[in-house]
């Protein structure tokens, strides 16, 4: 069964740094989202992307985050001076071609933030 | 601010019994439902989703929506220890023709043996 996949699993960097998360959507699917869940929270939404572009955003995505689809399979999101607040689970997701379609995620990557 | 409310628990139930879970929604214009459980550590698998109003089944699972009331419920048949898990509730907002799930904090289920 096609999954989403996502590395690394766990990516530990010190404050100041740029991180680049990466995601391999499902390989039909042309919707991409990001989301992120702070250890004892709620998943929340940052960003959703189609056709090459962000579609939403949500007040968390500031100018320190960005997204690519560098290539017809990778989904990045990239972090460019890293806070301690960021530390949390990353978690990409993608659905179909219609946009109510289910939302599959993948396994996440950790971030901390030192 | 669009919200999703989920008594956080822990819900326990004995093995075998009906796990009630709920959700409530503010957003009016949200069109479409999901159940997600998340085992500790891990990123959320669906269970469900549920677009009209009334029940929808799938094995042991039931997903019911109330759009007047802006509810949405999920019932396990049957638990079992390994549905132990917490179960998040999402709506979908559509307000520009793309999706952007709005999750719940989720509520802890106990299903003992």
């Amino acid at each position: 069964e096609p999954e989403v996949t996502q590395t690394p699993s766990h990516q530990v960097t010190q404050m100041g740094q740029e991180v680049i998360l990466r995601c391999v959507p499902i390989s039909n699917h042309l919707y991409f989202y990001w989301y992120r869940q702070i250890l004892g929270q709620k998943v929340e939404f940052l960003v959703s992307f189609y056709n090459n572009e962000i579609s939403e955003k949500s007040e968390i995505f500031d100018d320190q985050f960005s997204v690519e689809r560098p290539d017809g399979s990778n989904f990045t999101l990239k972090i460019r001076s890293t806070k301690l607040e960021d530390s949390a689970m990353y978690f990409c997701a993608s659905n179909g071609r219609v946009s109510a379609d289910t939302q599959y995620f993948g396994p996440g990557t950790r971030l901390t933030v030192l | 601010q669009k919200e999703v409310e989920q008594n956080s628990g822990p819900l326990s139930v004995p093995e075998g019994a009906i796990a009630s879970l709920n959700c409530t929604y503010s957003d009016r214009v949200s069109q479409s439902f999901f159940w997600y459980r998340q085992y500790s550590g891990k990123s959320p698998e669906l269970i469900m989703s549920i677009y009209s109003n009334g029940d929808k089944e799938d094995g042991r699972f039931t997903a019911q929506l109330n759009k007047a009331s802006q509810y949405v419920s999920l019932l396990i048949r049957d638990s079992q220890p390994s549905d132990s898990a917490t179960y998040l509730c999402a709506v979908n907002l559509e307000n520009t023709g793309f999706q952007k799930l709005v999750f719940g904090t989720g509520t802890r289920l106990l299903v003992s043996p």
